[in-house]
């Protein structure tokens, strides 16, 4: 069974950092690509960032390009989200999700980052 | 970047209804769309992927048609457990983009 266990999220004040992870389990992770999607709250779903099995492709949206960088540890099974320079605007539940048979087929739990003062 | 524009935005049914949810594209994506529905406090959770294939586990209630800029979910016979949001995706080029969702309630 997939499993994906995102951590790390919390309060933060703008313009600080945070690094989230997700731990993956259930399937030969190093294989496929993983990704992260936050949810504003009350909002809707917004694609952040997208990377390859092997970490040779990665993609990220306009909002967060130069800010933010996925990247994964195969060995431990876990992916990562740093975020820098952090604004308000980045506020909202953070969902990692696994492509492994298609897009986004499995979802975690969600980690919640709010920045404020 | 490619938009979506999801339709209603709400929706009110009956139990035992059909109802339909639709997506148009800007561009082309040439099936390269999933449904997602996500329930209260809960994540999203994958229906349909490449515009008509059900996935593993989900209802056969549930369905996709379209092609081209215009797609559409349908659900069959209403449950009391089909009332959520439902999001729409396209996975054809960077960057992805969801549709806003439609929020389906029971009549």
């Amino acid at each position: 069974e997939v499993q994906l266990v995102e951590s790390g999220g919390g309060l933060v004040q703008p313009g600080r950092s945070l690094k989230l992870s997700c731990l993956a389990s259930g399937f030969t992770f190093s294989n496929y690509g993983m990704n992260w999607i936050r949810q504003a709250p009350g909002k809707g779903l917004e694609w952040v960032a997208s990377i390859s099995g092997s970490s040779s492709y990665i993609y990220y949206a306009d909002t967060v390009k130069g800010r933010f960088t996925i990247s994964r540890d195969n060995a431990k099974n876990t992916l990562y989200l740093q975020m820098t320079s952090l604004r308000s605007e980045d506020t909202a539940l953070y969902y990692c999700a696994s492509t492994v048979a298609t897009e986004f087929d499995y979802w975690g739990q969600g980690v919640m980052v709010t920045v404020s003062s | 970047d490619i938009q979506m524009t999801q339709s209603p935005a709400s929706l009110s049914a009956s139990l035992g209804e059909t109802v339909s949810i639709e997506c148009l594209t800007s561009e082309d994506i040439y099936n390269n769309l999933a449904w997602y529905q996500q329930k209260p406090g809960k994540s999203p959770h994958l229906l349909i992927y490449y515009a008509s294939n059900l996935q593993d586990g989900v209802p056969s209630r549930f369905s996709g048609s379209g092609s081209g800029t215009q797609y559409s979910l349908k659900i069959n016979s209403l449950e009391s457990e089909d009332v959520a949001t439902y999001f729409c995706l396209q996975d054809s080029e960077y960057p992805y983009t969801f549709g806003a969702g439609t929020k389906l309630e029971l009549k």
